[in-house]
């Protein structure tokens, strides 16, 4: 099992391009998230779903929109990127580790996209 | 507005006890998560809980606003951020503190 898989690892844009970011988990968790992690700002929630179907926003959405493909698989499109969206970015999934047969009910995460715009 | 609040730094001393100190102003939150992450990782979960516990050397204590996170026989490759973060109820939506990096003294 792979866990949350993201690509890509590393983008560089120009200011105005846009991209999507790919994230997918293999351990049938209903709940997925993504992330944004800037220097003393911590983690900060951009949407959510719940369950496949369904899109939420989080504290910092503007900017962004996601598509929850199907239970396995969550993506996050920058339409028109921006220096302020230079930042990594994490996708997360919430339930028990290894497809629920271990593990403990919690937000498992991946390794994260590094997003620079220029 | 709902937010966590921790150290931006703390420091300590191989082979010491280091504690991290984290509370909240969320509402209805009453379950503490503390995550450790290395740069160009995958933040991993610690401990857990809505009550004091243990995993190895990481020991969390508890109360209803606050928790602090204790790292016993603290070593040079515990230097990283670690993150508190709160939910109310079955823990959906995380609300995480912006972090506290650990330095270790030698």
């Amino acid at each position: 099992n792979a866990g949350v898989t993201q690509t890509p690892k590393f983008q560089v844009l120009k200011t105005g391009q846009s991209m999507t970011l790919q994230c997918a988990q293999d351990m049938n968790h209903n709940s997925m998230y993504w992330y944004r992690q800037d220097p003393g700002m911590g983690l900060r929630l951009i949407y959510y779903s719940a369950s496949e179907g369904t899109t939420d926003k989080g504290e910092v959405p503007n900017g962004y929109n996601v598509s929850r493909l199907n239970k396995r698989e969550f993506s996050l499109r920058l339409e028109s990127a921006a220096p302020s969206q230079t930042s990594v970015y994490f996708c997360a999934s919430r339930g028990y580790g290894l497809a629920g047969r271990e593990g403990t009910d919690t937000q498992y995460f991946g390794p994260g996209t590094r997003l620079t715009v220029l | 507005k709902d937010q966590v609040f921790q150290p931006s730094t703390v420091a300590s001393s191989e082979g010491a006890v280091v504690e991290i100190f984290c509370n909240h102003s969320v509402s209805n939150a009453y379950n503490f998560f503390w995550y450790l992450h290395f740069p160009g990782c995958a933040p991993r979960l610690l401990v857990k809980g809505s009550k004091p516990s243990q995993q190895g050397r990481y020991n969390m204590t508890y109360e209803r606003f606050s928790s602090s996170l204790l790292i016993l026989q603290v070593r040079e490759a515990d230097a990283a951020v670690y993150y508190c973060a709160c939910t109310p109820g079955g823990g959906n939506k995380l609300t995480f503190g912006t972090g506290t990096q650990l330095k270790v003294e030698l």
